[in-house]
């Protein structure tokens, strides 16, 4: 199976940056995602990384480290709407099955005024 | 990104029947389409992987006689609790696309 671990909860105040830490164990690894869900609702695309390195989207950046199994989501200038479910997600092969994701259990960020 | 129809959005059913779900991709054609449950305050687990054209495959402990799947089109793939329970109530959601998965809205399906 995948281990996919990140923290259950974090709390931040608005305009301020928060990191949320993604570690992962699985085999034939094909990139990892960054979801953000608010309640009741799909979750919204937000990254995906296939190489080492960091990726810049606006306020929010994703970094992975494949070699330590490692990726974190960072959101910077945070806005109260920010508030949400973030959920990581490994993409790995599975026989010939392609794109299949692996789910953290998804980290509740609180943004307080 | 690409655009994952999913219908209903909403369904209450009483326990017994059988409840249709539908998910369309909208701008791409996909010949792999993905359902998850989702339970309140649990991640997305896997249900099954749609296979257009083929069967569709399971992941373990999911009933394939009591979740059935038709991916009949590219565009086009169906998920049907049958004998719905109470302990069938939850966020059912599909996904699809290449790399980057994109998810449908979601059904919030309550089986009284």
């Amino acid at each position: 199976g995948q281990n996919i671990d990140q923290p259950t909860e974090m709390t931040a105040t608005e305009g301020a940056i928060v990191q949320i830490n993604c570690t992962y164990q699985t085999s034939g690894f094909n990139g990892l995602f960054w979801y953000q869900q608010h309640a009741g609702e799909a979750p919204t695309f937000l990254s995906y990384n296939v190489l080492d390195g960091l990726e810049e989207k606006g306020r929010f950046s994703s970094f992975l480290s494949r070699s330590k199994g490692y990726s974190y989501l960072l959101l910077k200038e945070l806005q109260m709407k920010d508030s949400a479910s973030y959920l990581c997600a490994v993409s790995a092969h599975r026989g010939s099955t392609l794109g299949r994701l692996y789910f953290g259990r998804g980290t509740q960020l609180t943004v307080w005024p | 990104g690409a655009v994952v129809s999913q219908h209903p959005s909403r369904v209450i059913c009483k326990s017994g029947t059988s409840v249709k779900i539908e998910c369309r991709s909208l701008d791409f054609q996909a010949t792999t389409m993905f359902w998850y449950r989702q339970f309140p305050k649990q991640s997305l687990m896997l249900m099954a992987t749609s296979n257009e054209g083929s069967k569709a495959t399971y992941e373990q402990g999911v009933e394939k006689d009591k979740f059935l799947i038709n991916h009949a089109s590219l565009t086009l793939s169906t998920l049907t609790v049958t004998s719905a329970h109470p302990e069938d109530s939850s966020f059912y959601i599909c996904g699809g696309g290449a790399n980057e998965q994109f998810f449908g809205p979601g059904t919030r399906l309550t089986v009284l």
